[in-house]
């Protein structure tokens, strides 16, 4: 089946340095990529979605000069989470689509997350 | 923007059954799919149901909908220790975009 790798798995960082967390499709490519947060016992809130080439699409309310996106090859998306602060601290979990793939039927696939702790 | 609720918490013992109810405002939702995440993981796909279907049996996992109420359950036959976990509803926002609206997530814990 399909997989996607996310790494680091978990890392913490001081306050005020940035950190890069990336997510990989294995076996197959993927056009767009998602970038997800969750905060603890709450629901995954989509930052941004990334399309291979091109830049990534943010949602109302999150900083794309904070959460830089890069997408730069068909199984290769980054987040890089810049000038990292302890209200940063959560769970980052990307998702793939895999090419060819546009129908909602279809699925997504996910890596098994971030968890990030700055100090 | 698309609002999505569920009950936080869920016991059951093992072997009963399950069911996880979920609550979204978008009547436009095309599709709604029930993902699982365990401790410290992503998410892993379990079913789904499109928009013109009321129910939907995949082994174990029954997805009820209703469209009128916009109301959609996940029910687990024979609840197993290893069922375990979150479950998010996610229906697929309506009027573009074709993004995941997350609900809150339910909690399932099965004892013993």
């Amino acid at each position: 089946g399909a997989v996607v790798s996310q790494h680091p798995s978990w890392v913490i960082c001081k306050s005020g340095t940035s950190v890069k967390i990336e997510c990989r499709s294995l076996d197959f490519q993927a056009t767009t990529m998602f970038w997800y947060r969750q905060f603890p016992k709450q629901s995954l809130m989509l930052m941004a979605t990334s399309n291979e080439g091109s830049k990534a699409t943010y949602e109302q309310g999150v900083e794309k000069d904070k959460f830089l996106i890069n997408h730069a090859s068909l199984t290769l998306s980054t987040l890089t989470v810049t000038s990292a602060h302890p209200e940063d601290s959560s769970f980052y979990i990307c998702s793939a689509r895999p090419r060819g793939k546009t129908g909602w039927h279809e699925k997504l696939f996910f890596g098994s997350g971030t968890q990030l702790s700055v100090l | 923007g698309e609002d999505v609720e569920q009950s936080l918490f869920l016991s059951v013992r093992e072997g009963d059954s399950s069911v996880i109810n979920c609550t979204y405002t978008d009547s436009s939702s095309t599709y709604l799919y029930w993902y699982k995440q365990e401790p410290g993981a992503g998410l892993q796909l379990l079913t789904y149901i499109f928009s013109n279907m009321d129910m939907k049996q995949d082994q174990r996992l029954t997805v009820l909908l209703n469209k009128k109420d916009k109301h959609l359950s996940l029910r687990i036959a024979d609840t197993q220790t290893g069922d375990s976990a979150i479950y998010f509803c996610a229906p697929v926002r309506g009027g573009g975009g074709n993004k995941l609206t997350f609900g809150t997530g339910t909690q399932l814990k099965v004892e013993l």
